[in-house]
């Protein structure tokens, strides 16, 4: 089965950048997307189809994908991003959507 | 506002039975497949099981298949899962997600719920 591999923690300074990897075979053929999980809340869509951000989500969050590594960056961080942040696709082998295995922020 | 509201979530004994409920509001239900997602404690998300608009598109991850079984009611609005032969391993955070189309496709989940929790344990 298909494996996204993600960091478990990134650590930033508020008004830094973050970035978040995820990483599996040639996920640069299959599109990203990326939820963000705040406890006691329920995970919200940040970006979806590599680089595209929903209604509402700040300018901040974007990401990219190529190659066997998509990436969510956090720019200008604030104490309000500290969350779990988990990639998605689907596996086309399998019929499957896939999630990663999450990495948490924690602003500094 | 779209909200998705999960109940049902219990502590259970292995073996046993539980169903747990998803109440939808803010949008056109009968448009949208809808997934259960689970997150066993200290675990990344899993996905568990999904319906399309009309029932007629089911899937289920092969962790489950045979043992739970997904459904929906339009009329109200609902979302439901039914969880037979509970395993300890079933134990975790289930969330009810609205899928973005009509059914159960490569894309993503748009809306989520703040989750049920499940526990398996004697």
């Amino acid at each position: 089965s298909y494996v996204l591999t993600q960091p478990p923690s990134v650590s930033v300074a508020p008004g830094q950048t973050a970035r978040i990897t995820c990483g599996g075979d040639n996920i640069g053929s299959k599109s990203v997307h990326w939820y963000q999980q705040k406890p006691g809340q329920a995970p919200a869509l940040v970006v979806y189809d590599d680089s595209d951000r929903p209604s509402g989500i700040p300018e901040r969050f974007s990401g990219s994908n190529s190659g066997n590594t998509a990436t969510l960056t956090i720019s200008r961080v604030e104490a309000g991003d500290e969350a779990d942040y988990s990639c998605q696709v689907w596996d086309s082998s399998s019929d499957r959507r896939v999630f990663g295995t999450g990495t948490k922020v924690t602003v500094l | 506002e779209v909200q998705l509201v999960e109940s049902g979530g219990d502590l259970v004994q292995p073996g046993r039975s539980l169903r747990l409920s998803c109440a939808a509001s803010g949008f056109t239900f009968d448009d949208y497949a809808m997934h259960w997602v689970r997150q066993a404690p200290g675990k990344g998300l899993e996905w568990v099981s999904g319906i399309s608009w009309n029932s007629g598109n089911i899937d289920y991850a092969d962790s489950v298949k045979g043992r739970f079984t997904i459904s929906r009611d339009n009329a109200k609005n609902s979302l439901y899962l039914q969880m037979n032969s509970l395993r300890a391993e079933d134990s975790a955070l289930y969330y009810c997600a609205k899928e973005i189309t009509h059914d159960i496709v490569a894309t993503y989940f748009d809306y989520w719920g703040q989750g049920t929790l499940v526990t398996v344990s004697s």
